[in-house]
């Protein structure tokens, strides 16, 4: 069965680094979108993505975070200068559909010192 | 903006029923949604119920959706110790993001 991957699994880096979080949607999926889960906290949307440009972000979606999709398989999120409350589990998910379901990738959780 | 809670914690037999709740503001969501979360895992689709839907039914799931009440519940017959996790209910909204609720721990006692 076709699943969302992301890579690496687990990311430490020390504050004011850039870390790139990669994700590889479902492959003939249409939309993606990335969201944060806070140790002990809801679960976060954070943006969404479609036909190459951003279609909705949250307001924790400041200048700090981007998104590319820069070929047909990778989706990343960008941090550029990252806080410590950047510390999260990061979830990519895709979509096939505008009707369709999410589905999720198992995370990539961030560690910031 | 849309909110969407649930108790922390639940605790049953195994062999019982679990009955997890959740209750949202946005009534126009489309489409709501449980997800299972193992610890140290991700994001698992359970299942998920059209709005214009009152039950669904998938194997040990029932999902029942209250719309004037804007309460939704997943029922576990059966419950097994593997259906310890968090349980997220999710509610979408019209451009498909998901607002998810805080999360049920469900504690399944052998």
């Amino acid at each position: 069965e076709p699943e969302v991957t992301q890579t690496p699994s687990h990311q430490v880096t020390q504050m004011g680094q850039e870390v790139i979080l990669r994700c590889v949607p479902i492959s003939n999926h249409l939309y993606f979108y990335w969201y944060r889960q806070i140790l002990g906290q809801k679960v976060e949307f954070l943006v969404s993505f479609y036909n190459n440009e951003i279609s909705e972000k949250s307001e924790i979606f400041d200048d700090q975070f981007s998104v590319e999709r820069p070929d047909g398989s990778n989706f990343t999120l960008k941090i550029r200068s990252t806080k410590l409350e950047d510390s999260a589990m990061y979830f990519c998910a895709s979509m096939g559909g505008r009707t369709d379901t999410q589905y999720f990738g198992p995370g990539t959780r961030l560690t910031v010192l | 903006g849309e909110d969407v809670e649930q108790s922390l914690f639940l605790s049953v037999r195994e062999g019982d029923s679990s009955v997890i709740n959740c209750t949202y503001t946005d009534s126009s969501s489309t489409y709501l949604y449980w997800y299972k979360q193992e610890p140290g895992a991700g994001l698992q689709l359970l299942t998920y119920i059209f709005s214009n839907m009152d039950m669904k039914q998938d194997q040990r799931l029932t999902v029942l959706l209250n719309k004037k009440d804007k309460h939704l519940s997943l029922r576990i017959a059966d419950t097994q110790t593997g259906d310890s996790a968090i349980y997220f209910c999710a509610e979408d909204n019209a451009g498909n993001m998901l607002t998810f609720g805080g999360g049920t721990r469900l504690m399944v006692k052998p």
